[in-house]
């Protein structure tokens, strides 16, 4: 999964509860992604980063924020977690953004009750 | 909402025979990339084409684009059991660098 580890694997919470997902990266990749993965819509960009403490909104971003303090880590927050947020979310990274490969990790499946 | 749409949802075929699938969208594009994730795991990317580009090849996989007709198709030859996974095409378009997904092609390949 090129050097790209997301923690927690897996996670069950309560509605009302924050969550943090936490995406590690050792490739020094200047572009970060954060995507959710629900049945019969694919894959949907929550918000992305384009260097450190650059980040932008994607198609999904209500309800969620995030934080990128280093190159390697970026940081996905449920404030307030609710039950249409239980999905499996994965952390993809690219070189240089535009017609670039991205790299994705191996997911992080969250259900909240 | 999604860029590309893939089709058909799912394909179900036995080895050795070849699988084709296919990505419409709606509007202009810089590329076009195909990705492949098996079940509980993160996408892996297959193959690039760009808006000038007309067919691609890697190993067994085939990719054409026809910009006039807005679509793409990937075509695996000589299918194995191990090509199951799901398919998604990806597009980039205008000035923006982030792609965008599908909702994918489930191929089932019978040994």
């Amino acid at each position: 999964d090129a050097g790209i580890t997301q923690s927690p694997r897996h996670k069950v919470t309560e509605t009302g509860t924050p969550v943090t997902l936490r995406c590690h990266q050792t490739e020094n990749h200047r572009y970060m992604y954060w995507y959710r993965q629900d049945p019969g819509h694919g894959l949907r960009l929550i918000h992305y980063s384009y260097g450190v403490k650059d980040t932008d909104k994607g198609e999904v971003s209500d309800g969620y924020s995030v934080s990128r303090s280093k190159t390697e880590d970026f940081l996905l927050t449920l404030e307030s977690a609710t039950s249409s947020q239980t999905s499996v979310y994965f952390c993809a990274i690219s070189e240089s953004g535009a017609s670039d490969t991205q790299y994705f990790g191996p997911g992080t499946r969250l259900t909240v009750l | 909402s999604q860029q590309g749409e893939e089709d058909p949802q799912a394909l179900s075929i036995q080895e050795g025979e070849n699988a084709t699938m296919n990505c419409s969208y709606k509007t202009s594009i810089n590329n076009l990339q195909w990705y492949r994730q098996n079940s509980g795991r993160g996408l892996v990317h297959l193959i690039l084409i760009r808006s000038n580009e007309r067919e691609k090849h890697s190993g067994r996989l085939r990719v054409t684009l026809d910009t006039s007709k807005k679509s793409s198709s990937l075509l695996i030859t000589a299918s194995r059991a191990a090509d199951t996974a799901s398919y998604f095409c990806a597009t980039e378009s205008g000035g923006s660098y982030i792609p965008t997904f599908g909702r994918g092609t489930s191929l089932i390949v019978h040994p």
